[in-house]
């Protein structure tokens, strides 16, 4: 079975400091797809990565950037210089089939909260 | 504009009583999803259809019943069975393009 785990319920932290976001993932597969997630406070879930099993490149765009560890069975997210407007609850997630096509597995989301 | 729409965005029933939640999507996509949230907890997957007149349970489907007769919808009843009803309800579909799931505004059903 698959399974994903944010270890962080809540995290805050002052403008302009640096955030990771941890996410341990579990599957039996050895092909598989990893996502973020962003929930801002209107509800809609808003996509903000998809990394494949066979890809370990770290990625970055602008001041996200995502580490992936086959090792570690880990897939963490860092926010640099955090801005007011990160503030939002993260989810990971997992699924065997290219985006999710049975359905993602969801960690249970880590709330960022960025104050001023 | 392309997305999906979710109706209405807070829905309030007595228990006991079903209740359809609302999906529409025009981006084409044939895959479909509806997952449930609780507060602290991540999304779980309740059924989902992969192509019109087909769908499958997901994780916690007790309670619950869909219907795809048509590409664009993908409405979702909670019955009466369903017995923690109150949540927020997503909708998603499939960029298959992309593989990206893309999610509506969510329903918050209130059952009082």
């Amino acid at each position: 079975a698959q399974k994903v785990t944010q270890a962080q319920t809540e995290i805050s932290v002052v403008e302009k400091e640096d955030v990771t976001l941890d996410c341990v993932y579990e599957t039996r597969d050895t092909t598989y797809y990893l996502f973020w997630y962003k929930q801002p406070p209107s509800g809609e879930l808003v996509f903000l990565i998809r990394r494949n099993s066979f890809d370990e490149q770290n990625e970055i765009s602008g001041r996200y950037s995502w580490n992936f560890q086959k090792s570690t069975s880990s897939f963490n997210f860092t926010i640099t210089a955090s801005q007011v407007v990160d503030s939002a609850v993260y989810f990971c997630a997992l699924s065997e089939t290219g985006g999710g096509a049975d359905g993602l597995t969801f960690g249970k989301g880590t709330h960022l909260i960025i104050q001023p | 504009d392309g997305g999906i729409t979710q109706s209405p965005k807070y829905l309030f029933r007595k228990e006991g009583q079903n209740v359809t939640l609302s999906c529409e999507q025009n981006l084409n996509h044939d895959a479909m999803y509806w997952y449930r949230q609780d507060p602290g907890q991540g999304l779980r997957l309740i059924y989902y259809s992969q192509i019109v007149n087909d769908f499958q349970k997901g994780d916690i489907a007790e309670g619950y019943s869909v219907s795809r007769e048509k590409k664009e919808s993908f409405p979702l009843t909670v019955t009466s069975a369903q017995k923690n009803p109150t949540a927020f309800y997503l909708c998603a579909s499939l960029d298959e393009s992309y593989n990206e799931q893309f999610f509506g505004p969510g329903t918050r059903l209130t059952v009082l």
